[in-house]
């Protein structure tokens, strides 16, 4: 079962906008990872947020992690037609090192 | 650096046959490399990891006699499909953990795997 869910699964919005999607999480973590995946291609890293971090920045990029809530957000700022892509959230737990368990992703489109 | 290949990128077969897929780390060294299966519009589903030396630990639900993985090197793990059939199409991606730096994984481009 995947441990992430994601919302919106889908997000259509215009050069220039910020897009922010959420991924939520049911049991403890190590870290959460957030990956890019364009149409039919492997896995981009973006940024690791670990369990006692609560925000990180990454250039355009901002996540934020509320453990108490099991839940990450993950910001666009400004963005680009390039950005277009599915968007997945990963987390690492504390029993099961190293297996990440993706969410279902967020499929974004950003129009010029 | 930190780049992981996977050869080939796209493969075509019979139903019935088998296929190897390959998994390098080029520029390091992964005591750890694990393999995802991801069908269309769907997120990546951990089928098996994969270690040095050492049998391939799968997860639940994937057969382990049909998913073949060995990880001769600490640079090469193979997954071998066998007896291929059109529900195993999918697209498989693996990942190689650094040895020094265990919370990264580096993701291969993954293999568009098509069962006639």
């Amino acid at each position: 079962s995947q441990q992430g869910e994601e919302d919106p699964q889908a997000l259509s919005i215009q050069e220039g906008e910020n897009a922010t999607m959420n991924c939520s999480y049911k049991t403890s973590i190590n870290n959460l990872q957030w990956y890019r995946q364009n149409s039919g291609r492997g896995l981009v890293h973006l940024i690791l947020i670990r369990s006692n971090e609560r925000e990180k920045h990454s250039g355009r990029l901002r996540v934020t992690l509320d453990t108490s809530k099991k839940s990450s957000s993950l910001l666009i700022t400004a963005s680009r037609a390039a950005d277009t892509a599915s968007y997945f959230c990963a987390t690492d737990t504390p029993d099961s090192w190293g297996k990440l368990q993706f969410g279902a992703g967020t499929q974004v489109v950003v129009t010029p | 650096g930190a780049v992981v290949s996977q050869h080939p990128s796209r493969v075509i077969c019979k139903s019935g046959t088998s296929v190897k897929i390959e998994c390098r780390s080029l520029d390091f060294q992964a005591t750890t490399m694990f393999w995802y299966r991801q069908f269309p519009k769907q997120s990546l589903m951990l089928m098996a990891t994969s270690n040095e030396g050492s049998k391939a630990t799968y997860e639940q639900g994937v057969e382990k006699d049909k998913f073949l993985i060995n990880h001769a090197s600490l640079t090469l793990s193979t997954l071998t499909v066998t007896s291929a059939h059109p529900e195993d199409s999918s697209f498989y991606i693996c990942s190689a953990s650094p040895i020094k730096f265990t919370d990264t994984q580096y993701f291969g481009p993954g293999t568009r795997l098509t069962v006639l």
